[in-house]
């Protein structure tokens, strides 16, 4: 079985600062991890996801992920925030390749002027 | 390219009455297809989930079901909404093709009164 914690419902920054929204998962076997961003009222879109390829991973918008096997983490991270970043963010695990995904609670990102 | 719609947008349905959501896929053939629930402050709940016409899969007991009548089209439905069923209702597809990456739908907000 697998699992997800994001640390931190709720994440605020200042535009321009550091963006860092954390993530540990937990599975049995070698994880497929996703990042995912809900604007309100809307679905969501895949940010970018690690598939054991390179463990830094580019998505789009400027965000980027590290997977570190042995902190069992996939945190998210953008050097500069824009007012536009403010969403939700879920990270997301999925053991095999074409397994059930299993979400995080999803973390609320603000970004002020 | 490949396209996801739900329908309706909005709902808002008394206690008791039935429910029925409409999901559709375009662009690819026998995708995996998924109901996903979130409620406020709770995340994604995994409902329903279907690897192929007529074959579904339920993650939670609850009082509402789900269909696939044709390749590309999923129904979730119920005889007696509660209150506990609002929420923001969310479909999604993967295929092989597509390296079974989970593309989500606009969402159907349903309100039980």
């Amino acid at each position: 079985a697998q699992s997800v914690t994001q640390l931190g419902s709720h994440v605020s920054v200042s535009e321009g600062a550091l963006v860092l929204l954390r993530c540990n998962y937990s599975s049995s076997v070698p994880p497929y991890l996703f990042w995912y961003v809900q604007y309100p009222n809307q679905g969501l879109q895949l940010l970018l996801k690690y598939t054991s390829a390179a463990t830094l991973v580019k998505g789009i918008n400027g965000f980027e992920a590290e997977f570190k096997k042995s902190e069992t983490s996939f945190h998210l991270t953008k050097p500069s925030a824009h007012m536009s970043d403010a969403a939700e963010y879920f990270c997301a695990v999925r053991a095999s390749g074409y397994g059930k995904l299993t979400f995080g609670q999803g973390t609320i990102l603000t970004v002020h002027p | 390219s490949q396209t996801i719609h739900q329908w309706p947008a909005t709902l808002v349905q008394p206690v008791g009455s039935p429910l029925s959501l409409e999901c559709t896929v375009e662009g690819t053939s026998n995708p995996n297809l998924y109901w996903y629930r979130q409620a406020a402050g709770r995340g994604l709940q995994l409902l329903f989930y279907s690897v192929g016409i007529g074959q579904i899969s339920s993650e939670v007991p609850q009082n509402l079901s789900a269909s696939r009548p044709q390749d590309r089209q999923f129904i979730l439905s119920s005889k007696k909404l509660l209150l506990s069923d609002s929420g923001f209702y969310l479909c999604a597809w993967s295929s092989e093709a597509r390296g079974y990456e989970q593309y989500f739908g606009p969402g159907t907000r349903l309100t039980v009164t």
